[in-house]
Formats: C-alpha cells, sequence, structure tokens
C-alpha cells in the first residue's frame, strides 16, 4: 500500500529553467493538494486539484506556476523560470475528499542555485 | 490573521524532561478538524493526531498526549519524558468543514533534546 509518492525528493535547477514536480497519490485518492514550505516557516496551501480539474488555485502565485493532475498520471506542479525565491520544500497530499483523511508525500526539495 | 498560532519558536530541553507545545487556532466554523505533525531533520512530515471539533476528550498515546479545550481554543501537546529522537520541528494545523480543501499551518516549533 504505497503513500503518497512524490520525485524527485531533491531537485536543483538554475535561475530561468524550469522545475517540474510529480506526486502520485495514495490509491484510491482522486484529491490532490499542493503546499509550499519556504525556509523556516510552516506549509502553506498553493492549489488544490481532482482529476483534470483546478477545484481552488488561491494559493497558487499569479505568474509562473501552474498545476495538473490529468485523467492518467501523475499531478504535476510546474514553475517556470525559476528564481532563487522559489527554493523550499513542495509538499503534495492527497485524499479520498475530505481533508481529514490527507496524507502527505515526502516532499520535493527545490533549490535554484 | 493567522489562524493556528504556535507562539514558541524553539525549545530545548533536557532529556527525560516533559515539555509542552503550545498551540491557538482560530475558527468561525463549528465543524473543523486539528492535527499534530512531526517534521524531524529528513524533512518528512509524520502525522500525530487528527482531532474533531466535537471530541474534547484529551487523548495519551505512549508519552505523548494531547489537550484540546475549545473554550480557549487551544490544541496544545505534551510530551512527557523526552527522549533526543523527539527533535524536531512540529506543526499544528487547522482545517475548517466550510474550507475544507486546505489546511492552515502554524509556523511550527523546533524542539531539541538535549542528551
Amino acid at each position: 500500500n504505497a503513500g503518497v509518492m512524490q520525485n524527485p525528493r531533491h531537485l536543483v535547477r538554475r535561475r530561468g529553467q524550469e522545475a517540474r514536480l510529480r506526486c502520485s497519490p495514495m490509491k484510491g485518492h482522486s484529491h490532490v493538494y499542493w503546499y509550499r514550505q519556504l525556509p523556516e516557516e510552516g506549509l502553506k496551501f498553493m492549489v488544490y486539484l481532482q482529476k483534470e480539474n483546478i477545484i481552488d488555485e488561491s494559493g497558487m502565485p499569479k505568474e509562473r506556476f501552474s498545476a495538473e493532475f490529468p485523467k492518467e498520471g501523475p499531478s504535476i506542479l510546474r514553475i517556470q523560470q525559476v528564481v532563487r525565491g522559489d527554493s523550499a520544500a513542495y509538499f503534495c497530499a492527497s485524499s479520498t475528499g475530505f481533508s481529514y483523511g490527507y496524507t502527505f508525500g515526502s516532499g520535493t526539495r527545490l533549490t535554484v542555485v | 490573521a493567522q489562524k493556528v498560532t504556535q507562539a514558541q519558536t524553539e525549545i530545548s530541553v533536557v532529556e527525560k524532561e516533559d515539555v509542552t507545545l503550545d498551540c491557538v487556532y482560530e475558527t468561525r466554523d463549528t465543524t473543523y478538524y486539528l492535527f499534530w505533525y512531526k517534521q524531524p531533520p529528513s524533512g518528512e512530515l509524520v502525522f500525530l493526531i487528527r482531532r474533531n471539533s466535537f471530541d474534547e476528550q484529551n487523548e495519551i498515546s505512549g508519552r505523548y498526549s494531547w489537550n484540546f479545550q475549545k473554550s480557549t481554543s487551544s490544541f496544545n501537546f505534551t510530551i512527557t519524558a523526552s527522549q533526543v529522537v523527539d527533535s524536531a520541528v512540529y506543526f499544528c494545523a487547522l482545517s475548517e468543514a466550510e474550507t475544507g480543501n486546505q489546511f492552515y499551518f502554524g509556523t511550527g516549533t523546533s524542539l531539541t533534546v538535549i542528551p
């Protein structure tokens, strides 16, 4: 019974490159959430998706960030033209639709150099 | 306004001491859930407990205990007889039924247990 799988665990990008973070939800979970943890801070909500739909993206920066959860395959958080301030840990969680049933992945640590 | 406040940024205790981590939350919802997570130096989030707003019973799990008090909007976490392996950042989080899509996390309390 695999949990929420995130890859890569660590990602290094140069300024201006693109970063793609992947999240495979737990089996049976069709709801995916992305959170960002900046250094020395708590996690902040970014986006909530269901298959092929973005339900709530109120926490997403307006530019350069996008997320998708296609019918087949993992959810992808994409950051274009990364800047140093994007360096953070990005956590994905999945659920059956109720927030009390969240399961978090181990996170992807993005470092922008 | 911060929905979850963890006023203690850092705490250091000597091994075997008891330590309480404070969490104060703010919500207008009558139905909500409170959580504690542990984040060890390896970085992953480890689920510790979930409590719903209708269950004010205190809970004990081994050396861990939680005190939920709706009257003071607090959900405090106590570690009894602390051990070095308890050293981590601990996060308190709130999920509301009305905006049930997201968690609101506190800023975390970094606990260091000194041998």
